[in-house]
């Protein structure tokens, strides 16, 4: 399974982009990079997710580097609301055509006013 | 659309009592997935669905962790005895299937989370 590593937490002012970075080195050509994130009691959310292009959305951008060993995610303008953990995921075991998400342990953002 | 939904929100149970948790996906969504979150963990995949099948159970703790969805749709997560270590958020999510591969990213709902004493 392609594992991620990310840092485990960050800040980030209110208003500025925040950047996270995920280091995916063993993802195999057709495995996608998803990013979702999880307020406290809440869910996860689906954020976006890409394949080698960027991407963009009216959430965030997704740049992944050309040799596709590791992307960062952007938030534009980070807002309060925007204070979650963070996590990089790497799509793996596509069994009887069903996706498998496996989740690590994430980066906790933190926007300060 | 209408979100995925779960109940109960909370339970509190002791060890060795029974629990079962409720989940209605998306409409339409043939993926099923149960998710359990301990504290300051991230979500760890317990069992998968598609359609009525299971798809990957490999992770689920089947001599107390049962899980069933009915006619495709609903979907019960029972936990018979429970043990101190089962105290956990448990998450339901569900997505879609665009052709012969699931595409679509996974909706979850907000969980119930359950304290073993």
């Amino acid at each position: 399974d392609a594992k991620t590593t990310q840092p485990p937490s960050m800040d980030c002012a209110e208003g500025r982009a925040a950047n996270l970075p995920c280091n995916h080195s063993t993802i195999s050509g057709n495995e996608y990079v998803y990013w979702y994130r999880q307020i406290h009691s809440q869910g996860p959310q689906y954020i976006i997710h890409g394949l080698k292009n960027n991407e963009t959305n009216e959430m965030a951008s997704l740049i992944i580097t050309e040799d596709r060993k590791s992307s960062t995610l952007i938030l534009p303008h980070a807002t309060l609301r925007d204070t979650a953990v963070y996590y990089c995921i790497v799509r793996v075991a596509v069994v009887q055509g069903a996706q498998k998400l496996v989740f690590g342990q994430g980066t906790r953002l933190t926007i300060n006013p | 659309e209408a979100g995925v939904a779960q109940s109960p929100r909370y339970k509190i149970i002791e060890k060795r009592q029974s629990v079962a948790f409720w989940c209605n996906p998306i409409s339409g969504h043939a993926t099923l997935y149960w998710y359990q979150q301990i504290l300051g963990q991230g979500p760890k995949l317990l069992i998968q669905f598609q359609n009525n099948g299971v798809v990957d159970d490999s992770q689920l703790p089947k001599d107390r962790f049962s899980a069933e969805r009915l006619k495709g749709v609903d979907s019960t997560l029972k936990i018979q005895p429970a043990k101190l270590e089962d105290s956990a958020v448990y998450l339901c999510a569900s997505s879609s299937v665009w052709g012969a591969q699931v595409r679509g990213p996974l909706h979850f709902g907000n969980g119930t989370r359950l304290t073993v004493t």
